[in-house]
């Protein structure tokens, strides 16, 4: 089992801000790490999937950096909006296997 | 296109009784998993099938968890008798099933259990 970490468990910004929060994961054998966006009542949806050590992925206002020496994963998200209001989770891919953080619950405040 | 689709989304049961879970994946997703996740933890597989194949079901509690997946489409997750400690979301997910490839999930709504 490997694990994988996620922090802050819990974030509360306002409308405008921007914001970040981190997965931490085993570096040992990385295949690869994919993030989810899950709002409440709906489902997971899967966000990017990442694989080179210093990737970095784009879409729209939210954006990801991977280091895979260290073991880690930074989601950033610029401007951030109510809609962005979500659980975002990350997983690291193992052969088959997908090792998921518990998370990190955003509520954006208008 | 359709994603994957399961139900129910909600399910109150008593302690001891039989539940289940119905999970109809994406067309042409060779790939189903199930997975379990417990309040404040992410989510962690039961069970994975390829077509109608369990290849690994390692973390499934097989005293009183079963699954099917027939015809390798559809799949039926249960649980007889139900437990306190199942109170859970229940999460179907599925994928192409690449091989060679980075496979990307795609996942249902989930089913909310509360055991009474």
């Amino acid at each position: 089992i490997l694990n994988v970490e996620q922090s802050p468990q819990s974030l509360h910004v306002q409308e405008g801000d921007s914001t970040n929060f981190t997965c931490s994961f085993p570096s040992s054998n990385f295949y690869a790490l994919h993030w989810y966006r899950w709002e409440t009542a709906k489902s997971p949806e899967a966000l990017f999937v990442m694989t080179l050590n210093g990737d970095e992925k784009k879409k729209g206002r939210i954006s990801a950096t991977l280091n895979t020496k260290e073991g880690y994963s930074y989601l950033y998200i610029k401007g951030s909006q109510p809609e962005d209001s979500a659980t975002y989770l990350c997983a690291r891919h193992n052969f088959n296997k997908f090792y998921f953080g518990s998370g990190t619950k955003l509520n954006v405040k208008p | 296109e359709a994603g994957v689709v399961q139900s129910p989304r909600y399910k109150i049961i008593e302690k001891k009784q039989p539940v289940a879970f119905w999970c109809n994946p994406i067309s042409g997703h060779n790939t189903l998993y199930w997975y379990r996740q417990n309040l404040g933890q992410g989510p962690e597989l039961l069970i994975r099938y390829e077509n109608e194949e369990a290849v690994d079901d390692s973390q499934l509690p097989k005293d009183r968890f079963s699954a099917e997946r027939l015809k390798g489409v559809d799949s039926t997750l249960k649980i007889q008798p139900a437990e306190l400690g199942d109170s859970a979301v229940y999460l179907c997910a599925s994928s192409l099933g690449l091989v060679g490839e980075i496979d990307t999930q795609y996942f249902g709504p989930g089913t909310r259990l509360t055991v009474l």
